[in-house]
């Protein structure tokens, strides 16, 4: 009963050095996103999808990138990490877009040097 | 200025002290709005939905109420396991994507 999986659960990236998170969930979802989360602020939303093959940007996707090829992953791409993509990252994902429930996975906690 | 303000940023209880945590919201065309629970090191865990002002839902010690410009999170004779931060969360109309505030961080002293 895995849910939504994360991976890694910590990183450490230099300045410039690109990186993918990866996302899998095994409840065959249409929805999914990822979100950063950083002191003192909420959960901002960089990109979604609401199904294979459609991607959206949110409220923060600069410097990310995302591709959907399966119902099941979403990884997100970080082509040029800076430091102030120090944070730490969800991935989320429900039933489908305007479904009032989201389900997490437990994060990636993700430094820039 | 933010769409959803909780408040207070902190609160500190001692085990079986109730009080309520209050989310506030302006948006317009509200279709529904959501507590999460969120523990140290994990991803928030969905508590609740409210859809309309005067709705009422309740989980063991949580009971979730909602006016037209806010919600309340009341915890009844809290233990130290309700230690955590609580998160709110917007739904408009015609979005669809959630729109969290900042939390509540919850520590209930044995």
């Amino acid at each position: 009963n895995a849910g939504v999986t994360q991976t890694p659960k910590f990183q450490v990236l230099k300045t410039g050095q690109s990186m993918t998170l990866q996302c899998a969930q095994d409840m065959n979802h249409e929805y999914m996103s990822w979100y950063r989360q950083d002191p003192g602020m909420g959960l901002r939303l960089i990109h979604y999808s609401v199904g294979a093959g459609i991607t959206d940007q949110g409220e923060v996707p600069n410097g990310y990138n995302v591709s959907r090829s399966t119902t099941e992953d979403f990884p997100l791409r970080l082509l040029s990490a800076a430091p102030s993509q120090t944070s730490v990252y969800f991935c989320a994902s429900s039933v489908g877009f305007r479904s009032e429930k989201l389900f997490f996975g437990s994060g990636t906690q993700l430094s820039v040097l | 200025e933010d769409q959803v303000t909780q408040s207070p940023e902190a609160l500190r209880l001692q085990e079986g002290e109730s009080s309520s945590l209050n989310c506030s919201y302006t948006v317009s065309g509200l279709r529904g709005l959501f507590w999460y629970r969120q523990d140290p090191g994990k991803g928030p865990e969905f508590l609740f939905t409210l859809y309309s002002a005067g709705e009422e839902k309740e989980k063991e010690r949580l009971k979730a109420t909602l006016t037209k410009k806010e919600s309340f999170l009341h915890i009844t004779a809290p233990k130290p396991e309700d230690s955590a931060t609580y998160l709110c969360a917007v739904q408009v109309g015609g979005s669809y994507i959630p729109t969290f505030g900042r939390g509540t961080s919850l520590i209930v002293h044995p």
